[in-house]
């Protein structure tokens, strides 16, 4: 039983440029969980979704940020015009209603 | 508001000590509270979750934690530390049982565990 998948696991962006980062839940899940980590710091929640739905974005950044996750297909987490601020490794977790979230690997940002 | 305070970013102990990492958190309702591990470059993993049903938790790799209400506490330990337990070590609570469908994790900052040999 495959995990949750990220993809891909490293993107450098320009500054101006958009990053698109994907996550394919566990199977069976329907709930999906995006997190920021900055360096020295924990994981910190962006936006909590189920199929077709944003649940909680109370999280994400006003501006430039926006995910979703289609009826088909992965969750997409998208940060438009990347400043070097948005460098971090950003985390998909995904759960079935009521258990513990599972965590992909990761995908690293780095922002030249 | 919920938060959660892992005190120590960095613990050093010898291949075969005591492990204690240490979590307190502050939440309004009664919590849901986690231990994740994470390895280098890797996401993370699942030790062990308290949803109430026992104040002392058994988790994978012989870890367990013990949750004390009176000192709003749940520190992780392990009897004896092996080489391959160096790692970054994430405390969370939620006020949803599996940290999932209602709510979100909100974590510590990690405490770093180096083994000595």
């Amino acid at each position: 039983n495959a995990g949750v998948m990220q993809n891909p696991r490293h993107l450098v962006r320009r500054r101006g440029q958009e990053a698109r980062l994907r996550c394919s839940p566990m199977k069976g899940h329907s709930h999906v969980y995006w997190y920021r980590q900055l360096p020295e710091e924990g994981l910190k929640f962006m936006v909590y979704l189920q199929k077709e739905n944003i649940i909680d974005e109370s999280g994400m950044p006003k501006e430039r940020f926006s995910a979703e996750f289609p009826k088909e297909g992965p969750s997409i987490l998208r940060i438009q015009q990347v400043v070097r601020g948005d460098s971090a490794a950003y985390f998909c977790a995904s759960s079935r209603g009521g258990e513990p979230q599972h965590f992909g690997d990761g995908t690293r940002l780095s922002i030249l | 508001a919920q938060s959660v305070t892992q005190l120590g970013s960095h613990v050093s102990v010898s291949e075969g000590a005591l492990v204690l990492l240490r979590c307190n958190y502050s939440s309004s309702v009664p919590p849901y509270l986690f231990w994740y591990v994470q390895y280098p470059n890797q996401g993370l993993q699942l030790l062990l979750k308290y949803t109430s049903a026992a104040t002392l938790v058994k988790g994978i790799n012989g870890f367990e934690a013990e949750f004390k209400k009176s000192e709003t506490s749940f520190h992780l330990t392990k009897p004896s530390a092996h080489m391959s337990d160096a790692a970054e070590y994430f405390c969370a609570v939620s006020e949803a049982s599996g940290g999932g469908s209602q709510g979100n994790l909100i974590f510590g900052k990690g405490t770093k565990l180096s083994v000595k040999p």
